[in-house]
């Protein structure tokens, strides 16, 4: 049973187009997170909210939308995608803020 | 600022050769240390918690242990099923009460047959 899951693993679209990525956790964690994986493999986090309330913006481009429905879901949502935007985005889910974050398989984003 | 830092970039083993990756960072009131393992086209895996000074947790062939500054994942007698990327990561204060899982770059190990 998947703790972390995230839909689609790959995605492929053209500049311009909107996309979303969806992420659920079956751990009961109020705190989700996004994370950007560059090629360099660097993690940057993105946005974190917990219990449905946004909690942490990084100077993410308006362009992500993050969108909490349920403290169980954490969507992703990218409008006029640039070549740039192409990454691994990995979701994760976290009990206290000092216990370990568990990380989906991540979602291979490609901007042609 | 809250850093992270992870070296060496990469490092290639052989089969039996232990060695030792270092995890400095800065940050007032550390909540903990985390380390994990990242293999190619899957999410980070968790592997330890560190809470304090002293502290050492041990997996397998891995140990990790904690000073004030720095944290080392010592692997001891690798096989080539360890080789993957490891990152730490350090709650870093983001505002108030909110705190974000900051990583370092990993380092990308090898371990040749």
């Amino acid at each position: 049973d998947t703790a972390v899951s995230q839909t689609p693993k790959y995605l492929v679209t053209q500049m311009g187009n909107d996309k979303s990525i969806k992420c659920e956790q079956n751990l009961g964690h109020d705190t989700m997170y996004w994370y950007k994986q560059d090629s360099k493999k660097f993690l940057k986090i993105m946005f974190s909210y917990n219990n449905k309330e946004l909690i942490i913006n990084e100077t993410v481009p308006n362009r992500f939308s993050p969108k909490s429905p349920d403290k169980a879901h954490l969507n992703l949502h990218i409008n006029s995608l640039e070549l740039g935007d192409s990454a691994v985005y990995f979701c994760a889910s976290r009990g206290w803020v000092n216990t370990e974050a568990f990380f989906g398989q991540g979602t291979r984003l490609t901007v042609v | 600022e809250d850093q992270v830092t992870q070296s060496p970039e990469a490092l290639r083993l052989q089969e039996g050769e232990s060695s030792s990756l270092n995890c400095s960072y800065t940050v007032s009131g550390l909540r903990g240390l985390f380390w994990y393992r990242q293999d190619p086209g899957k999410g980070p895996e968790f592997l330890f918690t560190l809470y304090s000074a002293g502290e050492e947790k041990e997996k397998e062939r891995l140990k990790a242990t904690l000073t004030k500054k720095e944290s080392f994942l010592h692997i001891t007698a690798p096989k080539p099923e360890d080789s993957a990327t490891y990152l730490c990561a350090v709650p870093a204060n983001s505002g108030g009460s909110n705190y974000k899982l900051t990583f370092g770059k990993g380092t990308l190990l090898t371990v040749n047959p």
